[in-house]
């Protein structure tokens, strides 16, 4: 158990619906990262945010957005839905804003992800 | 930008057999490389790591070397159990990003 929980673990929706993942981070983790694990792009880095605030950014579709709220919890907001949505989507948490480099690391736990299926 | 390339799976080996899944990377600045392991239905779990050129990660018998002049991470293990049997990923993180880039994954069947 990573200590990062997501909820909920399944979600079956319809094309052009809204939804919501919500991830609630290891306690004392500032930054909560989103991740896409999909058959054809593999896993892919969303978005990230530390401390309430967004701080980089990747491969995130204009229909999707997030927010961290200020106990920390993050939540992913899926909008227009399309059948290419469908994924796993992992949430992660690490202590601090930065990873990698120059010998320093903040590890990053994964929480076991919420399944969305779009039919 | 940066990227991950890691050996094609699913590799199929039987219980006691070396492994090696090799993985190359193209990073600006001074990246840190890691593997992950995914059981199934469950989330990412760190192996292990290596942060500097030359460094060698180890974990539960796995381990890879950092080689800067061939930018490879391998992931070795000397004689695996059925319960290795996942999916492996090489990733890493470069010099003022924060997020991790990962390679494809590689599948990783044990047999008894």
């Amino acid at each position: 158990d990573s200590g990062v929980t997501q909820t909920p673990k399944h979600l079956i929706t319809a094309t052009g619906q809204r939804v919501t993942l919500r991830c609630s981070p290891r306690s004392g983790d500032l930054s909560v990262y989103w991740y896409q694990q999909s058959l054809d792009q593999g896993l892919q880095f969303l978005i990230q945010y530390y401390n309430g605030e967004e701080r980089a950014k990747g491969n995130i579709l204009e229909r999707f957005s997030a927010q961290q709220f200020p106990d920390l919890h993050s939540e992913l907001n899926l909008s227009s839905l399309e059948l290419g949505d469908s994924a796993l989507y992992f949430c992660a948490s690490s202590v601090g804003g930065v990873s990698g480099g120059l010998g320093s690391y903040n590890e990053q736990f994964f929480g076991p992800g919420t399944r969305l299926t779009v039919l | 930008g940066n990227s991950v390339t890691q050996m094609e799976g699913p590799v199929t080996l039987s219980e006691e057999a070396f492994l090696t899944i090799n993985c190359t990377y193209t990073a600006t600045g001074y990246p840190s490389l890691f593997w992950y392991v995914q059981y199934p239905g469950e989330g990412l779990q760190l192996l292990l790591k290596a942060t500097k050129a030359d460094d060698k990660g180890s974990n539960k018998g796995f381990e890879a070397t950092y080689r800067k002049e061939t930018t490879s991470f391998h992931l070795e293990k000397g004689s695996v159990q059925v319960s290795d049997s996942a999916v492996y990923f090489c990733a890493l993180t470069d010099t003022g990003r924060r997020a991790l880039t990962f390679g494809s994954g590689t599948r990783l069947q044990v047999q008894p």
